[in-house]
């Protein structure tokens, strides 16, 4: 059974906080992809990645970051949390294209962080 | 500018009847990929089609069918024989290439559905 595993359901932080989403694929994917989902506003791309060491910045990048040492993890950096990085934040991972390939993207269960 | 556009916020329909989620989208590549995914309360994203941009024929899956019209950049999905299971969220999905031989996936703003007895 495929798995994107990420590391906590639910997390409280504090505002400054250096906050770690770690997020885990065991299906050689290449792809990964971090985003945040809002109510009315979908999800929102914050960073993909290709290959271990690449990144690429999605549409919402301020104030993250992201590291891919391992070609199975994916972790999202929060370097100073604040209240509006309140938010669902989820990970997917999906083979390597061609985009005209049907590459499914396998998505984690989610993590509700909450910066108080 | 938005990449993927779902006018519909909500929707209704009653059970057992055909429902269209509309999508459109954006991009200049010729080579894109599109993608529904649903979401139910319980949270999890379930993928449930795809459509290729060159394929000539609309992907279908089930009970769901992809109404793919390439020259209005449009990527409906049809759900047909409605049931209560089908109350959710319902996202759709770009996968277009991007620079470095990286792929980039973009969502919409979802579509609720509700599905009334």
């Amino acid at each position: 059974d495929v798995k994107v595993t990420q590391s906590s359901r639910y997390l409280v932080k504090r505002t400054g906080e250096k906050v770690f989403l770690e997020c885990v694929q065991d299906m050689d994917h290449e792809n990964m992809f971090w985003y945040r989902q809002d109510p009315g506003l979908g999800l929102r791309l914050i960073y993909f990645s290709y290959d271990v060491k690449m990144k690429e910045k999605g549409d919402i990048p301020e104030g993250y970051s992201v590291s891919r040492e391992k070609k199975e993890r994916f972790s999202l950096i929060l370097e100073s949390a604040s209240t509006n990085q309140t938010s669902m934040y989820l990970c997917a991972s999906s083979a390597l294209g061609p985009a005209i390939r049907n590459t499914e993207a396998f998505f984690g269960q989610g993590t509700r962080l909450t910066v108080v | 500018a938005q990449k993927i556009t779902q006018t519909q916020p909500g929707m209704f329909v009653q059970e057992k009847e055909a429902v269209t989620l509309d999508c459109t989208y954006d991009t200049s590549d010729q080579s894109y990929g599109l993608f529904w995914y649903k979401q139910p309360s319980s949270g999890e994203m379930i993928f449930l089609i795809y459509q290729g941009s060159y394929d000539e024929q609309n992907a279908t899956e089930g009970r769901y069918s992809l109404n793919f019209q390439k020259a209005r950049k449009s990527a409906n999905l049809v759900i047909s024989a409605s049931q209560l299971g089908d109350s959710a969220m319902y996202f759709c999905a770009m996968r277009e290439g991007f620079q470095g031989g990286s792929e980039k996936l973009v969502f919409g703003k979802g579509t609720k559905l509700t599905v009334n007895p």
